[in-house]
């Protein structure tokens, strides 16, 4: 019963290189997608994806880029980190209905990442 | 564009006592979903509560119930008989009936519990 698993849970990174953060589901959810937190706010929408090969951009996409090639996986890729992407990041999916258990919104449990 | 606010940014409640966090959003829209999730230490989101804006009953969850009022656009969350676990932020969410879950999250409400 692994629900929404992200790795790596903690990462330090040097300004200006890239990662992936991996984020897997095994709910088989159509809808996924990234948010980062900030002290003093809530979750923002980064990306979001409606099903395989289809993505479209949240609230702070500027940094990110994503990819869906498959149900399970999300990945959100930072091209050339800047310390402006340090933050904590979810990954969550659901089902598609857009009511009952589509408002069941399941979240990994974050990767803390600290960007010098 | 939709906001959530949460305009405490920090509540203090005493064991077995009830405690109500506040939340009000903005939106143009008829048809929506409302939730409280709770962040505890370990970062992880718990949702708590979910609310569907066609309903007119207030949501409850055992200890947990929300006072929903779609005019006013407002959406609260009573505790009672608070326990030392639901020391937590607390974070307010809209979310709209289309494709995607896309939340809008308020900054949330830090909710310290004292023994």
């Amino acid at each position: 019963n692994a629900g929404v698993t992200q790795t790596p849970k903690f990462q330090v990174l040097k300004t200006g290189q890239s990662m992936t953060l991996q984020c897997a589901q095994d709910m088989n959810h159509e809808y996924m997608s990234w948010y980062r937190q900030d002290p003093g706010m809530g979750l923002r929408l980064i990306h979001y994806s409606v099903g395989a090969g289809i993505t479209d951009q949240g609230e702070v996409p500027n940094g990110y880029n994503v990819s869906r090639s498959t149900t399970e996986d999300f990945p959100l890729r930072l091209l050339s980190a800047a310390p402006s992407q340090t933050s904590v990041y979810f990954c969550a999916s659901s089902y598609s209905s857009l009511t009952g258990a589509g408002n069941t919104i399941y979240f990994g449990e974050g990767s803390w990442l600290t960007v010098v | 564009a939709q906001t959530v606010t949460q305009s405490q940014p920090e509540m203090s409640v005493q064991e077995a006592e009830t405690v109500t966090l506040s939340c009000t959003y903005d939106t143009s829209e008829s048809d929506y979903y409302l939730f409280w999730y709770k962040q505890p230490p370990s970062r992880q989101m718990i949702l708590v509560i979910r609310q569907e804006a066609y309903k007119q009953q207030n949501a409850t969850e055992n200890r947990f119930s929300v006072n929903f009022q779609k005019a006013a656009k407002s959406f609260s969350l009573k505790i009672s008989d608070s326990q030392l676990g639901d020391a937590a932020m607390y974070f307010c969410a809209y979310k709209l009936v289309e494709y995607g879950n896309k939340l809008v999250f308020g900054a949330g409400t830090i909710l310290r519990v004292k023994s």
